[in-house]
């Protein structure tokens, strides 16, 4: 496996389902994100995380739960979503470096429909 | 605050041709970066190129190049001999130097090339 990989690629949820998304990252990074994508919107940060630590959390309602066991592996735990919570979900990596040349880099997301 | 502007939400070009994909951007800071993503219809955001807002030189990548003008804040992306492949979304992103790791994009735009 080369990139940042995702699964499931495709996800049907009900409201009182628990369901989580993973993402796996072999580019040897320290950072890692997750975006939500909706249609007809900018592409909208949720989650950042550097060396396993989150480092900013861009006011995601608390039915997202993100879990970055290593700097390899992220996951984000879901339950009870909202039909609205209906998006692309992209995690993605970079090296972290402080400078503007850091480079993130995509999974090829998982399509969240939420019934 | 950072605000990337797409203008055109859709361009028809003939194969072979070359296109321009307008990008505008607002920010105060003086040191930032610039990126280029294209998203096939499979989801997978790919990173295209980096324009950093201290280089003197217009970026290039084989056949992809940003017409940078600081003093217009634009960032074109140009695509030149375009292939069937390059039909996708285009989004322009922006991150600050000032050592957060949020990417701010635009609204993208749709290419559609026609054989």
């Amino acid at each position: 496996e080369t990139g940042v990989t995702q699964t499931p690629r495709h996800l049907v949820m009900g409201m009182t389902n628990k369901k989580s998304l993973k993402c796996e990252q072999h580019l040897g990074h320290n950072a890692m994100y997750w975006y939500k994508q909706s249609a007809k919107k900018p592409l909208e940060l949720m989650f950042v995380y550097n060396f396993k630590e989150q480092t900013e959390n861009n006011s995601v309602p608390s039915r997202f739960s993100p879990e970055c066991p290593n700097s390899s592996h992220l996951f984000l735990h879901l339950h009870t979503l909202q039909p609205e919570d209906s998006a692309l979900y992209l995690c993605a990596s970079s090296q972290g470096a402080s400078e503007g040349t850091d480079t993130q880099y995509f999974g090829p997301g998982t399509r969240l429909t939420v019934l | 605050a950072q605000k990337i502007t797409q203008t055109q939400p859709g361009m028809f070009v003939q194969e072979k041709e070359a296109v321009t994909l307008d990008c505008t951007y607002d920010t105060s800071d003086q040191s930032y970066g610039l990126f280029w993503y294209k998203q096939p219809s499979s989801g997978e955001m790919i990173f295209l190129i980096y324009q950093g807002s201290y280089d003197e030189q217009n970026a290039t990548e084989g056949r992809y190049s940003l017409n940078f003008q600081k003093a217009r804040k634009s960032a074109n992306l140009v695509i030149s001999a375009s292939q069937l492949g390059d039909s996708a979304m285009y989004f322009c992103a922006m991150r600050d130097h000032q050592g957060a790791q949020k990417l701010v994009f635009g609204q993208g735009t749709r290419l559609t090339i026609n054989p």
